[in-house]
């Protein structure tokens, strides 16, 4: 079982391009976040999903938008990059409660210049 | 609203105990969270803590007072790979909300 994963790894994008990322999770779990780190910011948390074809806003979702057609994926989408944007971005997933324990993805390292 | 505070640095020595603070509030508390975050890495599980008290889990303990709204991590006989940042957080409705972590170094 591959868990949680994160499709970029990496990527640099330039202002105003646009681009998705992938959570994908084969733990038949039915909530998964966005988060965004940044230096002394902590986790801040984007977008978060329920279920499937569901998608609520979390702390910080200005300029981003998500998708949550089937259960197992997550997809964040950047319309237009911003340089404010750069930060690694972290997908979690949990069960059937948000008490459980989150299981993260290995993240993606955004930079826009 | 939730809030939550961490001090944002600590060292210590190697073979020594530390002990990390969190302090929140909420408006409604349904446990509190610990994770561990290695640089460069993914947070990864510790411990949850609904009651109060102090929970054991090998040489991490986790201890909560929900009448102070305070809870504290403790690590004993530090060990190099403890270095780490370590994230308090709070279930919020169908999220959580962490702490802004504290980067924790070990020196031999």
């Amino acid at each position: 079982n591959a868990g949680v994963t994160q499709t970029p790894k990496f990527r640099v994008l330039k202002t105003g391009q646009s681009m998705t990322l992938l959570c994908a999770q084969d733990m038949n779990h039915e909530y998964m976040y966005w988060y965004r780190q940044d230096p002394g910011m902590g986790l801040r948390l984007i977008h978060y999903s329920v279920g499937e074809g569901t998608t609520a806003k979390g702390e910080v979702p200005d300029g981003y938008n998500v998708s949550r057609l089937k259960k197992q994926n997550f997809l964040l989408g950047l319309e237009s990059a911003a340089p404010s944007q750069t930060s690694v971005y972290f997908c979690a997933t949990t069960g059937t409660s948000p008490l459980n324990e989150q299981f993260f993805g290995p993240g993606t390292r955004l930079t826009v210049l | 609203g939730q809030n939550i505070d961490q001090p944002t640095e600590m060292t210590a020595t190697e073979g020594a105990i530390v002990q990390i603070n969190c302090t929140y509030q909420t408006s409604g508390f349904n446990g509190l969270f610990w994770y561990q975050q290695h640089a460069g890495e993914a947070p990864t599980f510790l411990s949850y803590n609904v009651l109060d008290g102090l929970e054991e889990k090998g040489r991490f303990s986790s201890f909560l007072s929900r009448s102070k709204g305070y809870s504290y991590l403790l690590l004993k006989e530090l060990q190099m790979k403890d270095s780490a940042s370590y994230l308090c957080a709070v279930p919020d409705t169908d999220k959580l909300i962490f702490g802004t972590g504290t980067r924790l170094q070990v020196f031999p």
